[in-house]
């Protein structure tokens, strides 16, 4: 089982700053990885596949960057509807997937 | 435009069975493109993979299930489902079914709202 740790659990930033949350894995994912967002009552939303692959519809203040097992999501400046829950996902161990515990991006 | 609607009851007693329904507009079930998953997420918590189901009836599931999971396909009516058998209080979640691209190199694009199903007395 590939396991990934998600830091910080908390990330308490100010709009406009640049957020930069880490997604690391128990053995190498290569690119495959994907992270979502999700908002309260809401479902996820995919945001960013194969590592570095913006979803289609996401703004490009949102990039994706890592492999093996180092990953990063960054938003480069933070709007308003950027405070949220993000989950990156394994998929390199197809067909058994497995997601991070989360990062919540709270308004300082 | 692609929708996933779930639904199912809001309340399960301890050791039944839970059953869930995701009906899918936009989009065909049958159409060999894409993986049907369900994914749940407890009260205040992660997310957690459940399993898939692709159109021609192929299955995997999340081993944490301990085969008490079983996901089926209905193309006629084009829908999937998901059967949790013995429930306790640790499936207290809410349930998406979600539309997944099946490879290694995207991930799940469009997701239900949400089924939240307490296991309870």
């Amino acid at each position: 089982e590939i396991v990934l740790t998600q830091s910080p659990a908390t990330l308490s930033l100010s709009p406009g700053e640049r957020a930069t949350l880490s997604c690391r894995a128990s053995q190498s994912v290569s690119t495959y990885l994907a992270w979502y967002q999700q908002k309260p009552g809401q479902a996820p939303r995919l945001l960013i596949y194969h590592a570095s692959t913006r979803a289609p519809g996401i703004p490009a203040r949102f990039s994706g960057s890592g492999s093996g097992t180092d990953f990063t999501l960054t938003i480069s400046s933070l709007e308003p509807e950027d405070f949220a829950v993000y989950y990156c996902q394994q998929r390199s161990n197809w067909p058994q997937l497995s997601f991070g515990g989360g990062t919540k991006v709270e308004v300082k | 435009q692609v929708q996933l609607q779930g639904s199912g009851p809001g309340l399960v007693k301890p050791s039944e069975t839970l059953s869930l329904t995701c009906t899918v507009s936009g989009d065909s079930v049958s159409s060999g493109r894409y993986y049907w998953s369900w994914i749940r997420q407890p009260p205040g918590k992660g997310l957690e993979w459940l399993g898939y189901i692709s159109y021609s009836g192929t299955t995997n599931y999340n081993p944490s299930l301990k085969s008490r999971g079983t996901i089926s396909i209905d193309t006629s009516k084009n829908q999937f489902s998901l059967m949790l058998t013995s429930v306790t209080a640790a499936d207290t979640a809410v349930y998406y079914c979600a539309r997944d691209s099946g490879s290694m190199l995207r991930g799940a694009d469009v997701w239900g709202q949400g089924t939240t199903v307490t296991v309870s007395s």
